[in-house]
């Protein structure tokens, strides 16, 4: 397996723009998440999906950001209108249920500049 | 709730030199522990977990042990090298208790100079 794929690696963008991240996780993996991290705050638990169903949002920072999962294999992040304060490197990750200590797998993440 | 509290580096050391880089935490259950590395411009990697008190996990060379009496999970190295260089992530989960998402650290940079 290719691993956890996540797709812009980088990416630049104007203040009020529409950003949208993506995130293939394993195959087979039930569970995704999405993480952000900072400099000021390390990680963040922004949000998880369990077979596609958002169970905790609670990390979201605010209504600008929404994510989705329309099948197994894919999620996006989605930021609307972006801001300065939104730069930083957003992880996806993914893992499976059935192994209650099970590891969780990491994308390479995308780096997001907001100018 | 749940969190976890690492030494804040960065921890400079020179090659072959000894590595403790400490980790506590607080659970509402019993969870299980991991160390993550995160080498540059990489995403994270599990480098060691355990799941039960008194487990030790281990791996290239890396060590920690798993001590309920004192809620930790210091991770050790005998001889560093500079390939070591990274930030290290200590986290937990607590499936047991309903909590499926890794609680991290802060994480910890360590710089090895030869």
């Amino acid at each position: 397996d290719a691993g956890v794929i996540q797709s812009p690696r980088h990416e630049v963008t104007e203040m009020g723009q529409e950003v949208t991240l993506r995130c293939k996780p394993i195959s087979g993996h039930d569970y995704l998440f999405w993480y952000r991290q900072t400099m000021m705050r390390g990680l963040e638990l922004l949000i998880y999906f369990n077979n596609n169903v958002p169970i905790d949002d609670s990390g979201m920072p605010e209504d600008r950001f929404s994510a989705k999962m329309p099948n197994a294999s894919f999620s996006t992040l989605k930021i609307q209108p972006s801001e300065p304060r939104d730069s930083a490197v957003y992880f996806c990750a993914s893992s499976l249920a059935g192994d209650r200590d099970a590891e969780a797998f990491f994308g390479q993440g995308t780096r997001l500049t907001v100018v | 709730g749940n969190s976890v509290t690492q030494m804040e580096g960065p921890v400079t050391l020179s090659e072959e030199a000894f590595l403790t880089i400490n980790c506590t935490y607080t659970a509402t259950g019993y969870p299980s522990l991991f160390w993550y590395v995160q080498y540059p411009g990489e995403g994270l990697q599990l480098l060691l977990k355990a799941t039960k008190a008194d487990d030790k996990g281990s791996n290239k060379g890396f060590e920690a042990t798993y001590r309920k009496e004192t809620t930790s999970f210091h991770l050790e190295k005998g001889s560093v090298q500079v390939s070591d260089s990274a930030v290290y992530f200590c986290a937990l989960s607590d499936r047991r208790a309903g909590s499926y998402q890794l609680t991290f650290g802060k994480g910890t940079k360590l710089s090895v100079i030869p």
